[in-house]
């Protein structure tokens, strides 16, 4: 049951792309479709972003999507603004267990 | 909508235990499972347990089992988690969440602070 594994750090610009891998096992997000992202703003309670790989709440901007291959899952944000500057995780269930990444700091240059 | 509110900071001593509740003010607990997430100081989210109040069911990450217990109260629809035996890295935020499409609704958050 270790963490998903994500960079530590990203940064870009304003109108920028970037996207965030997390990758993991056969166990965890190499056998389901349900890997899911959280925006987490400084002092703020985690927000979800991305749901089952790749659909969005209602309400958040489609500058954010997700993929997945294999046992690795992204997450891209597009046309980055400022407002953007998070910790970002994303999380795979794993049969009945849940498992977060390490959480990736996104910095807007 | 339903919301998740749960009990205030606690501050406790070493070796003891603590019980963290999330009440689901708006709404029932349904069909949906949840979870107990904690996020020390500075650190990352880190799923602890996780209960589907309607048939009781749990399971806890292998670094918790034998310290923690999740339950349930359908009657009042509120969630429980007893942690024992607290160690000073044990401190950290406390998250309740529900299990929807993925940790769709979240509870504030509540601080447990274990001093020496």
């Amino acid at each position: 049951q270790s963490a998903l594994t994500q960079p530590a750090s990203v940064s870009g610009s304003p109108g920028q792309s970037i996207t965030i891998s997390c990758t993991g096992t056969n166990y965890d997000i190499g056998s389901y479709n349900l890997v899911s992202w959280y925006q987490q703003q400084s002092g703020k309670v985690p927000k979800i972003i991305i749901f089952g790989v790749n659909e969005r709440p209602s309400g958040v901007s489609n500058r954010f999507s997700g993929s997945k291959s294999g046992v690795t899952a992204s997450l891209t944000i597009s046309d980055l603004q400022t407002e953007d500057e998070a910790d970002y995780y994303c999380c795979s269930y794993a049969g009945t267990l849940r498992i977060f990444g390490g959480g990736t700091r996104l910095t807007v240059l | 909508q339903l919301q998740l509110v749960q009990s205030g900071a606690e501050v406790k001593n070493r070796g003891s235990s603590v019980t963290v509740s999330c009440k689901a003010s708006g709404g029932t607990f349904g069909n949906y499972g949840f979870g107990w997430i904690r996020q020390a100081p500075g650190q990352g989210l880190e799923w602890m347990g996780g209960i589907i109040p309607r048939f009781g069911a749990t399971d806890y990450a292998q670094k918790f089992k034998g310290r923690v217990m999740i339950t349930a109260d359908t009657s009042t629809n509120t969630l429980y988690l007893e942690f024992n035996s607290l160690r000073s890295d044990d401190t950290a935020l406390y998250f309740c969440a529900r299990w929807g499409h993925g940790f769709d609704i979240w509870g504030h958050g509540t601080l447990v602070t274990v001093s020496s």
